[in-house]
Formats: C-alpha cells, structure tokens, sequence
C-alpha cells in the first residue's frame, strides 16, 4: 500500500458529461502529480500542484482542472468528457518536487466514456 | 484485470535468469532518472533512481545504469523471478518550467517458470 488514496475506483459515464477524481495523498506529502494512462500513449503527466500551488502543466486538455485544498488532497475535474478520454488516472504524491523526486502512486481510477 | 493493454515491447525471460531493460532517454537536463515498476491493476511503484552525475547505481537484485553519451537507461534485474513479472518505465525530472516527470513508454516483462 503505497499510502496514496484515489477514489473511485471505477466510472462508468456517457460523453459530454463532467466528473470529479479524488486523491488523498500520504500523510505529510504536499506535492501531488495527475497521470493519465490510455492504451496508446502510456502514462501522460497532466500537472503537478505543491502545497496548494500549480507548479506545472504537461499535456493537460483545456476541458480538464485541478487543484489542491488546503487539507492537501487534489481533486481533477473533467468535463465534456468524450470517448477518447477513457483511461486510468493516476494520482502520486512526494514530500517535494525537488529533482531527487520519488513519487507515490494510487491504484488509479478507470474511467470509462461510454 | 490489466491496467494496461499497451502494445509495449516485451522481454521473455527464464526464471533464474538476468534482465536488462533498457531505455532512451530525451532530456540531457533531467537530473535523475528513474526505474518505475507497474504490476496488474495496480499503481507504478517506485525501484531505483540514480542521480546524472553517476553512471551506476546497485539496489538489492536490480542495477541501474546511465549513459549520458548515448542518452541511454538500463536497468538489470538478477536472478529473475515470477513476482518480476510486470511493466517496467523509466522516468526523468524535469526541471524547466516547473517540476514534471515524463515517463518512457515501458517494457512488459514476463518470466517464465
């Protein structure tokens, strides 16, 4: 158990509807990473917030946001979802982002758009 | 069930065996790079890392190696057994406008009892 909670675990939604991911991440961790995982184009980094803050942006779609609370979970929202936004989500975790920087993954949220 | 159905490379290898898995890397930047390893239905899971400024790193059954020349990663795992079985990424940090990790397509490893 890596210490890194995701909810939930399965999501069954249909297009243009938006739905809420949630990530709690160890206790102590204020950097918290979004990971999208599809079959054809492995895991994506998506954006990264430290204590409450965006630290920075990969390949994330305009339809897609996040942010990080003040109790340190992270919660990625996505709307107007379509088809090809099925995948895995994953949430990681880090004490910091420094660059010696070892993250802790959640067993993701499947999202499925049907 | 599978996390993933990548059409990923994929190394066979004999229970008992050595693996190397190997990896290309695109950032001369990064500061570390980093072995990551995904079993089924679940999240990676962290192996090794090693710093730019080394060219070898040993852990308990795994070696990470670094060439910066060739921008080249590999990663050995001895005396490979079944619980290896798994998808295998490596990952680089980078720093340049703001922290991310950019992770590499991954190696599917199977071992065969």
């Amino acid at each position: 158990d890596s210490g890194v909670t995701q909810t939930p675990k399965h999501l069954i939604t249909a297009t243009g509807q938006r739905v809420t991911l949630r990530c709690s991440p160890r206790s102590g961790d204020l950097s918290v990473y979004w990971y999208q995982q599809s079959l054809d184009q492995g895991l994506q980094f998506l954006i990264h917030y430290y204590n409450g803050e965006e630290r920075a942006k990969g390949n994330i779609l305009e339809r897609f946001s996040a942010q990080q609370f003040p109790d340190l979970h992270s919660e990625l929202n996505l709307s107007s979802l379509e088809l090809g936004d099925s995948a895995l989500y994953f949430c990681a975790s880090s004490p910091r982002g420094g660059a010696k920087n070892i993250q802790y993954f959640g067993a993701g949220t499947r999202l499925s758009v049907l | 069930g599978e996390s993933v159905g990548l059409h990923l490379p994929t190394l066979s290898v004999q229970e008992g065996d050595n693996s190397i898995i190997n990896c290309a890397y695109s950032n001369s930047a990064s500061d570390y790079f980093i072995w990551y390893k995904q079993e089924s239905g679940k999240g990676p899971q962290f192996i090794i890392d090693i710093r730019s400024n080394m060219d070898k790193r040993q852990g308990q059954r795994v070696t990470v190696l670094l060439n910066k020349t060739v921008k080249h990663l590999s990663l050995q795992i001895a005396a490979t057994q079944p619980g290896d079985s798994a998808v295998y990424f490596c990952a680089e940090n980078d720093n340049t406008g703001g922290f991310k990790t950019i992770f590499g397509a991954g190696t599917r490893l199977f071992v065969k009892a």
